[in-house]
């Protein structure tokens, strides 16, 4: 099963801050973060594992909720490099590393 | 440092016609390997993936095939080709650090 991504699409003004939402429906052992620019592969952002830690990469950090079952990204003081489509990947298990992925948030930024 | 290499990065092929898209992966040894499929803005759908030489695991029933003939080496493989088969195919590897992806094989039939 996909995981569910909330907003679908986001529109931001520079320096504003933006949240991406992931939920399953399943239990989840870990959650990945990617971002994806017109045309090119996805870059990993990062890694939350099951546990309710928070991690930060730079002003992207993201926390993962294990009994909501549920993982949020975290946009602040957005600059206009942030556009992209961002997707997170969802491992069950913990056994064989297969990730799912949810439609992705295509996040614009405008200057 | 690990590199993933993915060729070619476009194609166009007509209806019918064999496919075949290689993957290799550099730095790293038995390395989990994984083909994906993005259609025209859409997400990730998960084609197929390996754990080890000749372990492949199919997750969509399509026309597609894959094999891993070297624990580096991730094949793609159609013997007829669709016109739903067009889309973006990404190659990647890893595992619970995260995966890296190839630059992807932008694929139109015909």
């Amino acid at each position: 099963q996909q995981p569910v991504q909330s907003p679908q699409a986001v529109i931001l003004r520079e320096g504003e801050d933006a949240v991406i939402n992931c939920s399953s429906s399943k239990a989840l052992y870990s959650v990945h973060w990617y971002r994806q620019k017109h045309g090119e592969a996805p870059v990993f952002l990062m890694i939350l594992l099951k546990g309710g830690e928070q991690k930060g990469h730079e002003k992207i950090s993201a926390s993962f909720n294990e009994k909501k079952q549920q993982s949020s990204l975290y946009l602040t003081a957005s600059q206009l490099s942030y556009s992209g489509t961002y997707f997170c990947g969802t491992e069950w298990g913990g056994s064989n590393y297969k990730l799912t992925f949810g439609k992705g948030t295509l996040l614009t930024v405008n200057p | 440092s690990q590199t993933i290499h993915q060729w070619p990065a476009t194609l166009v092929q007509p209806v019918g016609s064999p496919l075949s898209l290689e993957c290799t992966v550099e730095g790293t040894s038995n390395p989990n390997l994984y083909w994906y499929r993005q259609a025209a803005g859409r997400g990730l759908q998960l084609l197929f993936y390996s754990v080890g030489i000749g372990q492949i695991s199919s997750e969509v029933p399509q026309n597609l095939s894959a094999s891993r003939p070297q624990d580096r080496q991730f094949i793609l493989s159609s013997k007829k080709l669709l016109l739903s088969d067009s889309g973006f195919y990404l190659c990647a590897w890893g595992g619970i650090g995260g995966y890296t992806f190839g630059s992807g094989t932008r694929l139109t039939v015909v």
